[in-house]
């Protein structure tokens, strides 16, 4: 089946340390997204890649850092310099390059990141 | 700035009536508004999109309208079940200007609870 992998489930950083979050489609998209959602807020937005060796900032990137060096992955890195980042992380995909043509987003199942 | 209101945080009812959901948006008119379902510790799964020039648009037990004068989408779910219980969150695209980075622009969503 397709879909998005992500992992891991949980994910606990200690003081000063950079974490990856890893995130894996078979869907053949070009776009991939990574979003970060706090109790009773709506996604925000860290970064985006609408093709390969090419990304950029969402509205909250400061403190974390992505690459793309395969359709299939986009990882995320969750760098010290990120002082709260206590939340659950969903990365996604979707067929939508250029002009926005609505259509949907193909999300995975999240990684909880809590500090130690 | 564009702004999504999604009508309070929790809505019970009981098994079989029909659950009303509002997405409220200012500042713009959207091409299109998309709906998410979302279940704990999983990500928003795409339920149905209605674009401007669409009034209504359905899908099993599930209804969405958009009414740009309004700016407001309704989302029903008929003969509703427990298992229909889950958050679901509207999404639509940012206003030109608003933000070069987001895509989308999810709301915070609603808790969704179906009493047997």
């Amino acid at each position: 089946d397709g879909g998005i992998t992500q992992s891991p489930k949980y994910l606990f950083r200690k003081e000063g340390q950079n974490v990856t979050l890893s995130c894996e489609q078979n869907l053949n998209h070009d776009a991939m997204y990574w979003y970060r959602q706090d109790p009773g807020q709506g996604l925000r937005l860290i970064y985006y890649s609408q093709i390969v060796n090419d990304f950029q900032k969402g509205d909250i990137a400061e403190g974390y850092s992505v690459s793309r060096e395969k359709k299939e992955s986009f990882p995320l890195t969750v760098t010290s310099a990120q002082k709260n980042p206590t939340a659950f992380y969903l990365c996604a995909s979707s067929a939508e390059t250029g002009p926005t043509l609505g259509r949907p987003q193909h999300f995975g199942d999240g990684t909880r990141l809590s500090i130690l | 700035s564009q702004k999504i209101e999604q009508n309070s945080e929790a809505l019970n009812i009981q098994e079989g009536k029909t659950a009303t959901l509002t997405c409220n948006y200012t500042n713009y008119s959207p091409a299109y508004l998309q709906w998410y379902r979302q279940d704990p510790g999983r990500g928003p799964v795409f339920l149905l999109l209605i674009r401007e020039n669409e009034k209504e648009k359905r899908k099993e037990r599930l209804k969405v309208t958009f009414d740009t004068t309004l700016k407001q989408s309704l989302f029903h779910i008929t003969a509703s079940q427990p298992a229909d219980s889950a958050t679901y969150l509207c999404a639509l695209p940012p206003p030109p200007g608003y933000s070069n980075a987001s895509k989308i622009i999810f709301g915070s969503g609603t808790r969704l609870s179906i009493r047997p």
